[in-house]
């Protein structure tokens, strides 16, 4: 069975980096049908697309948070990763991965999420 | 890009049937059939309930159906059930190959 699952500090300073590591178990994260996403959702509030990966190492960003935010991926490790740069107290939220299928551009597979609050 | 509209909470009776909206523009919802819903419980994450406007997952109940006409994506819950009470969010792939979600719809099971 196909598992994703967040990790990463949670707490950072404001205009720091946040940095996140989604781990895939159960499955190559090399497969080709897949991208890699994440994902998040401040308290009380709606989702949020933030980008994604595909193993090839071709990314699309959300426009709004394009200018901070890279995704890479570590295929030898099956894991990807999120950073985003410069964050303020509007950056605290729930951070999910999600695995995407490629062809029907969906979310199919969710991690369980993370809370990471941005504060000093 | 903007998110897709959503009303903000729909309510219905057990056993009743209820739709929510999910409205963008032709650069998103009319251009594409790759329009998705998700269910979300509190403290939970969102789980895939409808994809390409119509198509359910394996092990999705039938009484979760969708549709599309114009801009407008639809999803119908028949036979409302206490379970079914969550947020309900929408999402369509873009013109600019991005994705976009929906401002979300909180379901009420009364």
């Amino acid at each position: 069975q196909v598992q994703l699952q967040e990790s990463g500090p949670g707490l950072v300073k404001p205009s720091q980096t946040l940095s996140l590591t989604c781990t895939v178990s159960g499955d190559s994260i090399s497969n080709d049908n897949y991208y890699w996403s994440w994902i998040r959702q401040p308290a009380g509030k709606g989702l949020e697309w933030i980008g994604h990966i595909y193993t090839s190492g071709i990314t699309n960003y959300n426009p709004s948070l394009k200018t901070r935010v890279t995704i890479s991926v570590d295929t030898s490790k099956n894991q990807f990763s999120l950073k985003l740069s410069s964050v303020t107290a509007a950056d605290t939220a729930v951070y999910y991965c999600a695995r995407g299928q490629r062809w029907l551009q969906t979310f199919d597979l969710w991690g369980r999420g993370t809370l990471v609050t941005v504060s000093s | 890009q903007s998110a897709l509209t959503q009303p903000a909470s729909v309510s219905g009776s057990p056993g009743q049937s209820i739709t929510l909206s999910c409205t963008g523009t032709s650069s998103d919802v009319g251009g594409f059939n790759h329009v998705s819903w998700f269910q979300q419980h509190p403290g939970k994450a969102p789980q895939l309930i409808i994809y390409d406007v119509t198509n359910r997952p394996s092990g999705v109940s039938n009484r979760f159906s969708g549709s599309k006409s114009g801009n407008t994506a639809s999803l119908t819950i028949s036979g409302l059930q206490a379970e079914d009470e969550a947020d309900y969010y929408c999402s369509s792939y873009t013109s600019s190959t991005t994705l976009v979600f929906g401002t979300g719809t909180e379901v009420t099971v009364l």
